[in-house]
């Protein structure tokens, strides 16, 4: 079955310093992967995602994230942390599943000043 | 701007009293899904509808009812909440199902049940 694993449910990083969160998938086929932030008490945003065009993706707020077919990982990065990125960071996948996103479950970025 | 609108954005109910959720989106997208959120857990899928087409996952308690009576609107019916539904409700649309088309996600109805 199809699985997506975050490792790490929560990340420390000082302001200023390099944010890097994990994700790896398994997947029989390369997969469609998504990030998504999500603040308290808020939906989920899309930051950015891959679609077979480019390895390197560029996102939002800074964000970018490399797919390596294989490593099977799509790590999100970020530079230089910013307080406003503190929130919740879903990565996830869809792979012939008709629309169903497949989620890992959850990395929690907290940034400190 | 084109957008995914939930309301309420809390709502408390009574253990076993009805309570109606509601979406509704400008994006004039085909799919809609409404998602259960529990505290630092990812989305848990409940159903999505296809145009009308109604889609069940096949862990949704019947509990969990939906309704989407034209493209803009999208209900969530729990027909008697119990403690165990209190959580995140998030509803998201997409232009078609499944692979580039990423969801647009609400900004989600908080439940608490008493």
């Amino acid at each position: 079955a199809q699985s997506v694993t975050q490792l790490g449910s929560h990340v420390s990083v000082s302001e200023g310093a390099l944010v890097l969160l994990r994700c790896n998938y398994s997947s029989s086929v390369p997969p469609y992967l998504f990030w998504y932030v999500q603040y308290p008490n808020q939906g989920l945003q899309l930051l950015l995602k891959y679609t077979s065009a480019a390895t390197l993706v560029k996102g939002i707020n800074g964000f970018e994230a490399e797919f390596k077919k294989s490593e099977t990982s799509f790590h999100l990065t970020k530079p230089s942390a910013h307080m406003s990125d503190a929130a919740e960071y879903f990565c996830a996948s869809e792979g012939n599943q008709g629309g169903k996103l497949i989620f890992g479950q959850g990395t929690e970025l907290s940034v400190k000043p | 701007d084109a957008m995914v609108i939930q309301n309420p954005r809390y709502q408390v109910t009574q253990f076993g009293k009805p309570v109606t959720l509601s979406c509704s989106q400008t994006l004039n997208h085909n799919v809609m899904y409404w998602y259960q959120q529990k505290s630092s857990q990812a989305p848990k899928l409940l159903f999505h509808y296809y145009d009308k087409d109604f889609n069940n996952e096949a862990d949704t308690p019947d509990n969990f009812q939906s309704r989407r009576p034209n493209t803009s609107f999208c209900f969530l019916d729990i027909r008697s909440p119990g403690l165990g539904d209190a959580a995140m409700y998030l509803c998201a649309t997409s232009p078609r199902a499944g692979g580039v088309y990423e969801q647009y996600f609400g900004p989600g109805t908080r439940l608490t049940v008493t």
